[in-house]
Formats: structure tokens, C-alpha cells, sequence
């Protein structure tokens, strides 16, 4: 069983551009939510995926949008990067959505906004 | 807004000693609780996980943690700390809507030899 991968595993940007970042879920999960981890914090919940509709969202501005596709990979869009938007972006998968559902997580993507 | 507090961002013991690491939440509504684990340059990784029933939970590696409504606590305890335990540890718990998990600051801990 394959676990959550992402990529890239580093990106360098500088502030004003846009970044695209990427998930693949593990075998059998129809969900996948988001989470920007800032050093020193816990993840933050940017919002979460369930079978192609976003299924909720946490207290991030419109410039971050997802996208999930039919094998249930997702993608996390950033535009107008700011230096805050440097952390580590943590996608999780999980069999179905609703939060008792264990959440598997991969090595996230760090970004770095100079 | 519910909130999670773990108290110590950095937990020192000795090898063989008790593990505690605390975490204290605000919440309106009975919540599910959640600790993770995050090795360096690995994914987080579910430990134990409270939803309903008996309150004290065992999880992986030797691990269990008490939810204590009365004082809104979900500490964690690991009798014998062993060489591998030393990782960073997440308290999370379930927010108002059935998807956003609110996660505390971290606790990095720390085995001495």
C-alpha cells in the first residue's frame, strides 16, 4: 500500500508569483485536506477535499485554491505569494471524510517566499 | 474559537524515565482528541485517538493518553521513554465542523541517555 506522497519537496518562489503544489493520496482514501505548518507551530487547516468538491475551508484568503481529480489526488494553488507563505504545506488523505477518520500524512513541501 | 495548549515547547527526560506531555483544549462541544507524532522529514503520524468510550486510550510505541472532561486535558504518557521516542508531539481535537481538526503548537521532546 502506497503511502501520501507530495511534491516537490522544496520550492524556492519570490513574493508575487504562484505556486502549484501536489498530492497523491493513499490507496482507498476519497479525502484529502491541507495544512500550512509554520516553524515552530502546529498545521493550520487551509481545507479539505472530499471526492472532488472542496468540503470545507479554514481562515485562509481566496488566493489558496485546491483542486481534487478523479484518482483523488489534489492539487494546492497559491497565488500572489507573500513572505508569510514560507512553511512546510502538509497533505493528509483519509478513507472517507469526517474528522474521527484517521488522517495519513505526507512529508509535505517545504516553500520558501523570498 | 476553540484552542489547544500544550504546555512546553521542548520536554527533557532520561532514558527509562516516565513520558508526560500535556495538552489542555477549549472547547464547547464534547470533542475528539487526537495525538500525532512527527519524526524529522516524516509525515505526521497518528499515535492514539479519543472519540468516544473509555477514556483512557492506548495508541502505538507504548503510548496512552487520559481525556479528562472535568479539566479539559488529554495528557499523554509513556511509562519508559526509550532513544526512538525523541520526535515532536501534536495534540489536535476536533473543531465545530466535522472536518477542521485544531492543532496545538508542538512539544519536541528531548531523551537524555
Amino acid at each position: 500500500e502506497t503511502g501520501v506522497t507530495q511534491s516537490p519537496t522544496h520550492l524556492i518562489k519570490t513574493r508575487g508569483q504562484q505556486v502549484t503544489l501536489r498530492c497523491s493520496s493513499q490507496s482507498g482514501h476519497n479525502t484529502v485536506s491541507w495544512y500550512q505548518q509554520a516553524l515552530g507551530q502546529g498545521p493550520q487547516f487551509i481545507f479539505q477535499y472530499y471526492r472532488e468538491e472542496e468540503n470545507g475551508r479554514g481562515n485562509f484568503p481566496p488566493r489558496f485554491s485546491g483542486l481534487q481529480f478523479p484518482n483523488y489526488s489534489s492539487e494546492l494553488n497559491v497565488n500572489a505569494l507573500e513572505l508569510d507563505d514560507s512553511a512546510l504545506y502538509l497533505c493528509a488523505s483519509s478513507r472517507t471524510s469526517g474528522v474521527n477518520n484517521e488522517q495519513f500524512f505526507g512529508p509535505g513541501t517545504r516553500l520558501t517566499v523570498l | 474559537a476553540q484552542s489547544v495548549t500544550q504546555l512546553g515547547s521542548h520536554v527533557s527526560v532520561s532514558e527509562g524515565a516516565l513520558v508526560l506531555l500535556r495538552c489542555n483544549y477549549s472547547s464547547s462541544v464534547p470533542p475528539y482528541l487526537f495525538w500525532y507524532v512527527q519524526y524529522p522529514n516524516q509525515g505526521l503520524q497518528l499515535l492514539l485517538k479519543y472519540t468516544t468510550g473509555a477514556t483512557l486510550v492506548k495508541g502505538i510505541n507504548g503510548f496512552e493518553a487520559e481525556f479528562k472532561k472535568s479539566e479539559t486535558s488529554f495528557h499523554l504518557t509513556k511509562p519508559s521513554a526509550h532513544m526512538s521516542d525523541a520526535a515532536e508531539y501534536f495534540c489536535a481535537v476536533s473543531g465545530n465542523s466535522n472536518y477542521q481538526l485544531i492543532w496545538g503548537a508542538g512539544t519536541k521532546l528531548i531523551i537524555k541517555p
